[in-house]
Formats: C-alpha cells, sequence, structure tokens
C-alpha cells in the first residue's frame, strides 16, 4: 500500500457542486500539504499544515479550504467548484531534520478532478 | 524571472545516452530535491542535497550552493527514463518548497 494515499483518485463534477479530496499518510510525518498542478505552471501550495492544530495558507488558497482531521488526514475541500479549478491535485508529507529545516517531500498519487 | 529555473524545458535523447538536466535558483535555500513524475502523473523524490554530489543508481545529482546551481545526471538512458524531472528548492526557512517547471524527457529506444 501506498505511503500517501488520496481519494478520489478521478473525479469529474459540475460548476458549484462541493468536492473534497481525501488524504492519509502512514509515514507518522506532522506536516502535510496538498498542492495544485496545471500545465506550464508547475506545482503551487493551496495550503500546508505542520500539526494537528495549525493550518496554513499557501500560494492560491482562495477558493479552498482544509480540514486537519488527525495526524493522519488532510482533506482538501472546493466549496463551489468552478472550471479554472480542474487541475490535477497532489497531497504530500515531509520530515524535517536537524540538518533540513524541510526534509524529503512523500507525494501521493494525485487526484485528477475535472469541473465541467 | 522564476526564482527556480529549469533547462531544458524539453529533452528528447537516444537510449543509452548521458543525460544532463539543469537547474538555478535565485535565493537562500537549506536543500534542493529532485522529483521525478511518470506519464501517470505520480511523483516521487529523487534526491534532496544541499552540498556536493549524491548518487542512486544511473542517477547522479550535484550541487554548487557558491553558483546557486544543480544538475542531474542520467548514465546509460532507457526509454523507463522517460519522465518529467521537477527541481525544487527549500528556502532557509523551511516552510515552503519552490518549484521549477519541470524539464520533460524522452528516451526513444
Amino acid at each position: 500500500d501506498a505511503d500517501v494515499t488520496q481519494t478520489p483518485r478521478n473525479r469529474i463534477t459540475k460548476t458549484g457542486k462541493r468536492i473534497m479530496l481525501e488524504c492519509s499518510q502512514t509515514k507518522g510525518h506532522d506536516r502535510m500539504y496538498w498542492y495544485r498542478q496545471d500545465p506550464g505552471l508547475g506545482l503551487r501550495l493551496i495550503y500546508y499544515s505542520f500539526d494537528v492544530k495549525d493550518i496554513n495558507k499557501g500560494e492560491i488558497s482562495d477558493g479552498y479550504s482544509v480540514s486537519r482531521q488527525a495526524q493522519a488526514k488532510f482533506s482538501l475541500s472546493l466549496e463551489s467548484a468552478i472550471p479554472n479549478q480542474t487541475a490535477l491535485y497532489f497531497c504530500a508529507t515531509s520530515d524535517p531534520t536537524p540538518e533540513n529545516p524541510f526534509g524529503e517531500l512523500f507525494f501521493g498519487e494525485g487526484s485528477r478532478l475535472t469541473v465541467l | 524571472k522564476n526564482e527556480v529555473e529549469q533547462s531544458p524545458q524539453n529533452l528528447t535523447a537516444q537510449e543509452g545516452e548521458f543525460i544532463t538536466i539543469n537547474c538555478s535558483y535565485s535565493v537562500g535555500i537549506s536543500a534542493l530535491h529532485w522529483l521525478q513524475q511518470h506519464p501517470g502523473g505520480g511523483i516521487v523524490s529523487l534526491f534532496m542535497l544541499s552540498s556536493g554530489k549524491k548518487k542512486h543508481g544511473r542517477l547522479i545529482a550535484t550541487i554548487n550552493i557558491q553558483e546557486k546551481h544543480s544538475s542531474l545526471h542520467i548514465t546509460a538512458s532507457h526509454p523507463r527514463d522517460s519522465a518529467v524531472y521537477i527541481c525544487a528548492v527549500s528556502r532557509t526557512s523551511g516552510s515552503r518548497l519552490t518549484f521549477g517547471e519541470g524539464t520533460q524527457l524522452t528516451v526513444n529506444p
């Protein structure tokens, strides 16, 4: 089983619908991230969480919200989906060390969302 | 100008060739990451380095902190190496990564 699991892997929805993407991890890491990937734009940070009580906005948080239900679970919600939120979404974890404040990244398999 | 620049954007090679992908950055970093994204979409971390050189199988990553430059080399390339290779840097503050736009590598048999 993958260390970082995302559900659903693919979703097609309509404008205005509420969508939740879920992420769970077995790495035991405190830090979790949600990224969005668009062709030609690379990966962009939506939200990140350094522990269960810590939630932070990233570069492109407008139109999104998150919930950190437990150390292992971090979900991303689109309250009212719009077509320009069509993208590939990745959840990731990292484990900082004294030598590297960020730590190595571990990604989920990605969730492809299409908003019609 | 992007804080992380990769070159080339696209690279096509013949099986067996030696491949180099470059990454330049303009900010202070604690580490540089090389990631691989296969056509199916999944992303895996290849290397995380803050100095010198690391090697894993046919892949070698180097970094020159003074010049703010890193290279990813693939020796004896194979079609299964075809993927997007992404450079990312973690800033000295440690809270975020800044990503390059990626290099699409295609290795033909």
